[in-house]
């Protein structure tokens, strides 16, 4: 079976220094790769996504960036954190090779909890 | 602009009764409609979904319901329980198409005792 891991579950960092948040999927190959933010009162916000290795779809412009060294790795990163970058980070994936008929079902990982100070 | 509007951020009911959460959507090229369930500190589950060729589709005590004409659809709990509380989010997609899903805000059940 398919599973998806993500951390740290929480991290307190101050502004302006980095951050790394990792996801790793098991049991698939070639998934899609998603990093969604839940922000206080604004729901689930898309940040980033990707369809394979180095491929990497930015959502809104913002401090963060994403990457995919490995094909069930996908990381979020900043160089510098602002206060605003405070929420809950999640990272999600679907098949791969859903074809034009499939479904987009999303599963998500438990989230990390960003505090900025 | 949101694409995809829950207008309730919180609605309370009674054990036993039925729970109705509304979503309506602005892109008429979404096709696909799916619900999840999230509690505090975890990731959404999915919940259940309809594809934008039916107007209902029933799971258990979930039933989701949609009006394309409207652009509404609305999920039905019944009856509904203390653990259905939880914050209940609308997402759709074009199915085939993008590869992204679009959330509303989502709306928070209560459900007391």
């Amino acid at each position: 079976s398919q599973t998806i891991h993500q951390w740290p579950a929480t991290l307190v960092q101050p502004v302006g220094s980095p951050l790394s948040l990792e996801c790793t999927v098991e049991g698939t190959s070639n998934p899609n790769l998603y990093w969604y933010r839940q922000a206080a009162g604004r729901g689930l916000q898309l940040l980033f996504y990707s369809v394979g290795i180095g491929q990497i779809s930015s959502e809104v412009p913002q401090n963060l960036s994403a990457s995919r060294p490995q094909d069930r790795q996908f990381i979020l990163s900043s160089k510098k954190l602002l206060l605003s970058d405070s929420g809950f980070y999640l990272c999600a994936w679907t098949r791969g090779d859903r074809g034009l008929t499939g479904a987009n079902v999303l599963t998500f990982g438990a989230g990390s909890r960003l505090t900025v100070l | 602009d949101q694409q995809v509007k829950q207008n309730s951020p919180s609605l309370s009911v009674q054990e036993g009764r039925i729970s109705i959460l509304n979503c309506d959507y602005t892109n008429s090229m979404f096709d696909y409609f799916l619900w999840y369930k999230k509690y505090p500190a975890e990731g959404p589950t999915f919940l259940i979904s309809i594809s934008s060729i039916k107007d209902k589709n029933e799971d258990g005590r979930f039933t989701v319901f949609l009006n394309k004409s409207a652009k509404h659809l609305s999920l039905h709990i019944v009856p509904s329980q203390p653990g259905d509380s939880a914050v209940y989010f609308c997402a759709a997609s074009v199915r085939g198409g993008s590869e992204k899903l679009v959330f509303g805000k989502g709306t928070k059940l209560t459900v007391n005792p």
